[in-house]
């Protein structure tokens, strides 16, 4: 099974800063990655896949990168709707794995 | 509008147990492939089990793998799992979620979960 490893547990920020959480694959994944935003008590929310492709309704101030073993999330220019738990997630086999999350707290 | 509705959870001794209901609105499931990820609490998401569009392929989780079993009635559009032997370690928020056009693509849609605790 594919191992998905984010750093860091836990970013903290402030409003208006540039922030990037990385996202490693135990193996190739090539560009089957994406990024979920959950916040407390719901349910999470599709923000990019295939690495860099924009959901529909997602803010453009979230972007992606990465092929291969190594991606990551940048959130440029923190809003306080952003201050929220974030997960990586491989499809690239028929076992989905996540990220163990990143938790991002207001400085 | 997409929407899922998940239901039937509860309270379940350990060694029991339950079926989880998710009624879907706003699509069809027989057209698309749908999924359970659960979430125990303060913990990540953990993916449980997937059925393709056409029900003719089915995984689960090795942690699930022979105690649950994913199903759908598509004349009420529902997706169902059936849970048994539940151990402590099942106790989690479980969400269905819609997977995006192909089997291995990103969930789009979720519900909002229901939550399993079993105890010991």
């Amino acid at each position: 099974d594919i191992q998905m490893t984010q750093s860091p547990s836990t970013l903290s920020a402030s409003v208006g800063d540039r922030v990037t959480i990385t996202c490693r694959a135990s193996q190739s994944i090539s560009t089957w990655l994406a990024w979920y935003q959950q916040k407390p008590g719901k349910a999470p929310k599709l923000l990019l896949y295939d690495v860099s492709s924009l959901q529909s309704g997602v803010p453009s101030r979230f972007s992606g990168s990465g092929s291969g073993t190594e991606f990551t999330l940048t959130i440029n220019s923190l809003q306080p709707d952003d201050f929220a738990t974030y997960y990586c997630q491989q499809y690239n086999t028929y076992t989905w794995s996540f990220g163990q999350g990143t938790k991002m707290e207001l400085k | 509008e997409v929407q899922l509705l998940e239901s039937g959870g509860g309270l379940v001794q350990r060694g029991g147990s339950l079926r989880l209901s998710c009624a879907a609105s706003g699509f069809n499931i027989s057209r698309q492939a749908m999924i359970w990820v659960r979430q125990a609490p303060e913990k990540g998401l953990e993916w449980v089990s997937t059925i393709s569009a056409s029900g003719g392929s089915i995984y689960y989780a090795d942690s699930v793998k022979g105690r649950f079993t994913i199903s759908r009635d598509n004349s009420k559009n529902t997706l169902y799992l059936q849970m048994n032997s539940l151990r402590a370690e099942d106790t989690a928020v479980y969400y269905c979620a819609k997977v995006a056009f192909a089997l291995l693509r990103p969930f789009d849609y979720w519900g909002q979960g229901t939550l399993v605790t079993v105890s010991s």
